[in-house]
């Protein structure tokens, strides 16, 4: 049966602090890995990842995957209080986009 | 449009009675989805449009729950003679391409569903 399992599944923090946010993943056919930023809405795209090392980056954010341990980690730096939001990670197997719970990141004033 | 359009918003429904959820997804997507989401859980899979084809439903909880696409752009999601743990919102997604390319997927502001 396939996984995507995140850690940790909640957090607090401060401004200013950096996070990482864990994903990893057992899927029998993957293709690449997604991740997501969900407020009190839709979940919002942040960034594919298909291939092992390469680091994605946008702003303060950014992510990496390692296909052979299977997992991926996004860092968030200079935490904002706007960054406060559920973080969902997902695999392609081909024919859905699997999910994992998520992590739901509270960053205080 | 620019973006995913569910509607409604939010839809109430007393046990027993039908519903039937809208998504317009972004046009000239191939790929529609639909997902399930309970509160502080992920979304779970539901079913997956490529073009008109259904190609995956394995993801319906029960013979009550039917998506459709007929023209390859609108979908519907509906559920017969709902029961209260149908409650949940309710989200769509659309791609550009189909899943056996590396895509992402684009989600509409869901439909929450409270069955009473």
């Amino acid at each position: 049966e396939d996984k995507v399992v995140q850690s940790p599944l909640s957090l607090v923090v401060h401004e200013g602090d950096t996070v990482t946010l864990n994903c990893s993943y057992e899927v029998t056919n993957f293709r690449s890995l997604l991740w997501y930023k969900q407020e009190k809405k839709a979940p919002t795209f942040l960034f594919m990842l298909t291939s092992s090392g390469i680091e994605k980056k946008s702003g303060r954010l950014s992510s990496i995957l390692d296909k052979k341990e299977l997992f991926s980690i996004l860092n968030i730096t200079a935490t904002q209080t706007g960054d406060s939001a559920v973080y969902l990670c997902a695999t392609n197997t081909g024919n859905q986009f699997y999910f994992g719970t998520g992590t739901s990141l509270t960053v205080i004033p | 449009g620019a973006g995913v359009s569910q509607s409604p918003r939010y839809k109430v429904a007393k046990r027993g009675q039908d519903v039937a959820l809208r998504c317009d997804p972004i046009s000239g997507h191939v790929s529609l989805f639909w997902y399930q989401q309970a509160l502080g859980q992920g979304p779970e899979f539901l079913t997956y449009f490529q073009n008109e084809a259904q190609l995956d439903k394995s993801g319906l909880p029960s013979d009550r729950f039917f998506a459709e696409r007929p023209e390859g752009s609108v979908s519907t999601l509906k559920i017969q003679r709902t029961q209260q743990e149908d409650s949940a919102v309710y989200l769509c997604a659309s791609s550009l391409e189909t899943l056996l390319v590396n895509t992402e997927a684009f989600f509409g502001q869901g439909t929450r569903l409270t069955v009473v």
